[in-house]
């Protein structure tokens, strides 16, 4: 049972333009989102999340955007660099009880970003 | 190097025999979580700790995986009787207390292969 899917299993951007990366999940209980980036040979790395009470977040290049009906969220990275070249994972939790804290990836998405 | 560290980067061992890994948290980090990843799939969380305590153990976790944070500090994961499907990335985490919920700091991670 996927809680949290990412379907788009990898995404090609030109330097400069605009990434899209979407995320959707099952469970309504989850109430706190989070994307991470993993570069190859690290683990991976927090880059920004979302309250469930918010439906936009914004840091920098990156932003997350939250759609609590449909059980969507997107991040948007402008502009995108080659640095930015990583695999993205969305995350899900619930902010409270025992399962605070207790990460519910996605498969990750793979973000390739040309010169 | 403040991070989180894990031992042995990478282990190769037979069916049948038994491994340790070994993670180091970030100091004052309460919190230490296990992830284990396979091929084109996200992380997926298998047990966390606040300080020495085991605060909850997912399905996946058979009873040939225990793991340990005896002093609150360092924690072991043990693989007993090692299969081929236990051939996955594993990898630590660990959060202070207190943080956005899900803001979790990895390791690179021990990359396990079982022949």
């Amino acid at each position: 049972d996927q809680q949290v899917k990412q379907n788009s299993p990898s995404l090609s951007v030109q330097e400069g333009r605009i990434s899209i990366l979407n995320c959707d999940y099952t469970n309504s209980m989850f109430d706190y989102f989070l994307w991470y980036k993993k570069y190859p040979a690290e683990g991976p790395t927090f880059l920004i999340s979302i309250s469930s009470i918010k439906d936009k977040n914004e840091d920098g290049r990156f932003t997350v955007f939250l759609n609590k009906s449909a059980k969507h969220l997107s991040l948007h990275i402008v502009p995108s660099q080659p640095g930015d070249s990583a695999v993205y994972f969305c995350a899900a939790t619930e902010a409270g009880g025992t399962s605070y804290g207790k990460l519910t990836f996605g498969q990750g998405t793979i973000l390739t970003v040309h010169p | 190097d403040t991070g989180v560290s894990q031992n042995p980067r990478h282990k190769i061992t037979k069916r049948g025999q038994n491994v340790t890994f070994r993670c180091d948290p970030i100091s004052e980090h309460n919190r230490l979580y296990w992830y284990r990843q396979t091929l084109g799939q996200g992380p997926e969380f298998l047990t966390y700790f606040q300080n020495e305590a085991q605060l909850e153990k997912s399905r996946l976790l058979s009873d040939r995986f225990s793991a340990e944070r005896p002093k609150g500090s360092f924690s072991t994961l043990e693989i007993q009787r090692t299969e081929q499907g236990d051939s996955a990335m594993y990898l630590c985490a660990s959060s202070p207390i207190g943080t956005g919920a899900g803001e979790q700091f990895f390791g690179p991670g021990t990359r396990l292969t079982v022949l």
